[in-house]
């Protein structure tokens, strides 16, 4: 079935440590591939987004993320977090056939930084 | 440039009442899309309008909830009568243009609804 995971609910890291967020998918075609961040209180907000090209992704606040079609992942990353990176992380895709730019979310990973 | 606005922010009610949220959209922006979001869940589409039609409402509970857009701009989702697994947020999001190209959608504060 077409789906896409986040195997991690809750992650907690220290302030300035590194992160590293999964997602897997699970389609025919490698689909459209999105992380967005979602504060308490606030919508959702575009970190960074993956069509095609360069595997390594730029984003947004300092994260990137890395595409690897042989393990259908596409992993959020930063190398040291802030206090203010706490929030929620939702993994989505938008599927290449039959698009009609419906996103897909994970069940998303809640982030919880330490001072 | 206005982000996508959303009213009321909250709202409880009892189960079998009525309620309605609005949506403005980012002007312009021909696509609309409402979002459920069940607590401890990912934003789930339940329908979405392209100009003043509806391109998807495939996951939308036509029983109880209704949408509309009319003129192409603002819209508004109402659900008549309530449920309890009707507690969520509903967040509302608008593209320039949907499908092909992938266009960024740009979401709105949401509305946290709580049936009692």
């Amino acid at each position: 079935a077409q789906s896409v995971t986040q195997p991690d609910i809750h992650i907690t890291v220290s302030e300035g440590a590194s992160l590293e967020l999964r997602c897997n998918y699970s389609y025919g075609a490698t689909p459209y591939l999105f992380w967005y961040v979602q504060s308490p209180g606030q919508g959702l907000q575009l970190l960074l987004k993956y069509f095609s090209g360069d595997t390594l992704v730029q984003g947004i606040k300092g994260f990137e993320a890395e595409f690897k079609r042989s393990q259908s992942s596409f992993n959020l990353r930063k190398p040291s977090v802030h206090w203010s990176d706490a929030a929620e992380y939702f993994c989505a895709v938008v599927p290449a056939s039959g698009n009609t730019g419906k996103l897909i979310f994970g069940q998303g990973t809640t982030l919880q930084v330490k001072p | 440039e206005a982000g996508v606005a959303q009213s009321p922010r909250y709202k409880i009610i009892e189960k079998r009442q009525s309620v309605a949220f609005w949506c403005n959209p980012i002007s312009g922006h021909a696509t609309l899309y409402w979002y459920q979001q069940i607590l401890g869940q990912g934003p789930k589409l339940l329908i979405q309008f392209q100009n003043n039609g509806v391109v998807d409402d495939s996951q939308l509970p036509k029983d109880r909830f209704s949408a509309e857009r009319l003129k192409g701009v603002d819209s508004t989702l109402k659900i008549q009568p309530a449920k309890l697994e009707d507690s969520a947020v509903y967040l509302c999001a608008s593209s320039p243009i949907a499908g092909g190209t992938y266009n960024e959608q740009f979401f709105g504060p949401g509305t946290r609804l709580t049936v009692l």
